[in-house]
């Protein structure tokens, strides 16, 4: 089956231009994550959107960041007034929501590649 | 502070020399512990999770463990097609944590034929 998918897989932009990057996650998967991958460091949680709740928006690094997700589906993740340490790559995540205990697989999509020059 | 610490960052091995990956972890209740594997320039591939102590679970060449406070990812007689960065990541019972995974900064792993 189709796995998550994001666009663009690459995007080079100019210090001071807004973003958008998208994110289809899997058929039927509530849950959708966006982590920020930056070079040498670990992956970094950025958003979490489940159903119709409000997101957790808790590991947005600065205001120039949001995220939508429309129609409990496609998420966009938008950047404001891009810097260079914008620069990385941004992943997307999808799961099923699971009851409490149990535990959650996130699948990911390829990444967008943002560079910021 | 949660924390996951992957050892070591690197590593080199001739194909079919077996070897063991690291993830130490210090969480307030584990919910579970993921194991992905990244190829460059593509996203993590889920390969395992494991959630209780002394839970193991294997595919193909690869077997990952768990205790209390860390992590083995075993590769058996690791291929060439095997050079990855595997990843650990832990998720918490309950708070914030419970949904996000937190991550290490991965090992490195090539295997050379």
């Amino acid at each position: 089956g189709a796995g998550v998918s994001q666009s663009p897989s690459n995007k080079v932009t100019e210090k001071g231009k807004d973003v958008e990057l998208r994110c289809d996650p899997i058929s039927g998967h509530t849950a959708l994550y966006w982590y920020r991958q930056s070079l040498g460091q670990g992956l970094e949680f950025l958003i979490y959107f489940q159903g119709n709740s409000a997101p957790d928006k808790s590991g947005l690094p600065s205001d120039r960041f949001s995220a939508e997700r429309t129609g409990g589906s496609v998420s966009t993740l938008t950047i404001q007034r891009t810097q260079q340490e914008d620069s990385a790559v941004y992943l997307c995540a999808s799961s099923l929501f699971r009851l409490a205990g149990s535990y959650n697989e996130q699948f990911f999509g390829p990444g967008t590649r943002l560079t910021v020059l | 502070e949660d924390q996951v610490t992957q050892s070591p960052e690197a590593l080199r091995l001739q194909e079919g020399e077996s070897s063991s990956l690291n993830c130490s972890y210090t969480v307030s209740g584990l919910r579970g512990l993921f194991w992905y594997r990244q190829d460059p320039g593509k996203g993590p591939e889920f390969l395992f999770t494991l959630y209780s102590a002394g839970e193991e679970k294997e595919k193909e060449r690869l077997k990952a463990t768990l205790t209390k406070k860390e992590s083995f990812l075993h590769i058996t007689a690791p291929k060439p097609e095997d050079s990855a960065t595997y990843l650990c990541a832990v998720q918490q019972v309950s708070g914030a944590g419970s949904y996000q995974l937190t991550f290490g900064k991965g090992t490195k792993l090539s295997v050379i034929p």
